[in-house]
This record gives structure tokens, sequence and C-alpha cells, in this order.
């Protein structure tokens, strides 16, 4: 069946300018993941969505990230006022079920000016 | 100190030599993954293990709780394995999903 997409694959946006990034899970997944990569860096965890729970917000870096999911499916996550330090690969991944396997979407690259 | 240590950074390695990656943590623990990073940067799911040992064809992953120390292997090593192996530590408390990833060992297998 379809993996887990994410839209766009590429932005390029200049700072201080809001962008949108979406996920469409794996139809049938609960829970729903974002997660980020900067340049020579890590994975970093942002939120986390399981059904209709409260997301667990805790990695998100500042007030200009916000996440919502609607309908238990599509996420999208929004970066507010851009800045150059928020250039990354961010990841979106879901689960069939709290703590299960996750499955990884191929990400959207960001790249702030 | 990185709440979660990988080692090596980077390996390099010849065609059919057995792999070990190792993965120590510091923090309390429910779960740990293994994920590999193609060269791409597709990003696939291997293992999830909270004790003992897991096998899926030529991967195996261990993990031993009271040393705070996971390793994975791999048999028979192929160009095709080559791609960034990464470990990543799921909280132990019930509701907090924030994993803690390793930075990443680097795998290079020359045919």
């Amino acid at each position: 069946g379809a993996g887990v997409s994410q839209s766009p694959s590429n932005k390029v946006t200049e700072k201080g300018k809001d962008v949108e990034l979406r996920c469409d899970p794996i139809s049938g997944h609960t829970a729903l993941y974002w997660y980020r990569q900067s340049l020579g860096q890590g994975l970093e965890f942002l939120i986390y969505f399981q059904g209709n729970s409260a997301p667990d917000k805790s990695g998100l870096p500042s007030d200009r990230f916000s996440a919502e999911r609607t309908g238990g499916s599509v996420s999208t996550l929004t970066i507010q006022r851009t800045q150059q330090e928020d250039s990354a690969v961010y990841l979106c991944a879901s689960s069939r079920e709290y703590r299960e396997t996750q499955y990884f979407g191929p990400g959207t690259r960001l790249l702030v000016l | 100190k990185n709440e979660v240590e990988q080692s090596p950074q980077n390996l390099t390695a010849q065609e059919g030599e057995f792999i070990t990656i190792n993965c120590s943590y510091s923090v309390g623990i429910s779960a740990l993954h293994w994920l590999q990073q193609h060269p791409g940067g597709g990003i696939v799911s291997l293992f999830m293990l909270s004790s003992g040992k897991k096998k899926h064809g030529r991967l195996i992953a261990t993990i031993n709780i009271q040393e705070k120390h996971s390793s994975l292997h791999i048999t028979a090593s192929h160009p095709r394995d080559s791609a960034v192996y990464i470990c990543a530590a799921r909280p132990v408390n019930f509701g907090n999903e924030k994993l803690t990833f390793g930075t990443g060992t680097r795998l290079t297998i020359i045919p």
C-alpha cells in the first residue's frame, strides 16, 4: 500500500515568511510524528499526535512552530516568520498504534534564505 | 555528554565482513530503535526492542538493559548496506514519545 507522503519535497523561502509542510500518513495509522534533521545534525523530535489525544509538543523549538492534525489523518507543520536556522529536512512518520514501528516519509527539505 | 552515544561514527569495511555498531544510553528507556538512513535520505525503521535480541535477514539487534547498551550487527555485509545507522531511545515514562537520537554511524561497504 501507499507509504507516508510529504509535500512539498523541497521548499525555498525567504527569511520572515511563513511555511506550511504537509504529511499524509499511512491510512489507518493512529500515531503521527514530526522530526527535524538539520545539516550535519542528528534527528530531533518535534511533535507527536496519537488519535484524539492532546499532542505531545515538547520538542517544538519555539512558539513559531505549530502543527495540527485534522480528522486524525493529514497533518500540517507550520513555521511562522522563518529564520535561517530553520533550514533542515522535516520528516514525518506514522505508526499503526501507539509505540509500534514507525514508517517514515521522504521528508521536506526546507531552505530559508 | 549526549544521552545516546553511538560508535564508531564512521566505519568502512570490505564486502562480506561482519559489522558491529554500538549504542550506549544514559537514561531509562522503554525501547531502543534502530533506523537506517539511505544515501538519498530515506529512513527505514529496522528494529524496536526492549530486551534480548531480534533478527531480520542479515541484521541482528541486541540490547542489554542492565548495561544500557545495544548493538546492531550485519552479517555478510554488502555494498547495499552502506547507509547511516541511527539508534534512538524511547523514554520510560508512559505518554512521553520524545525519542532521543544518536548522531549516527556512517557505514561504507567496499565491494
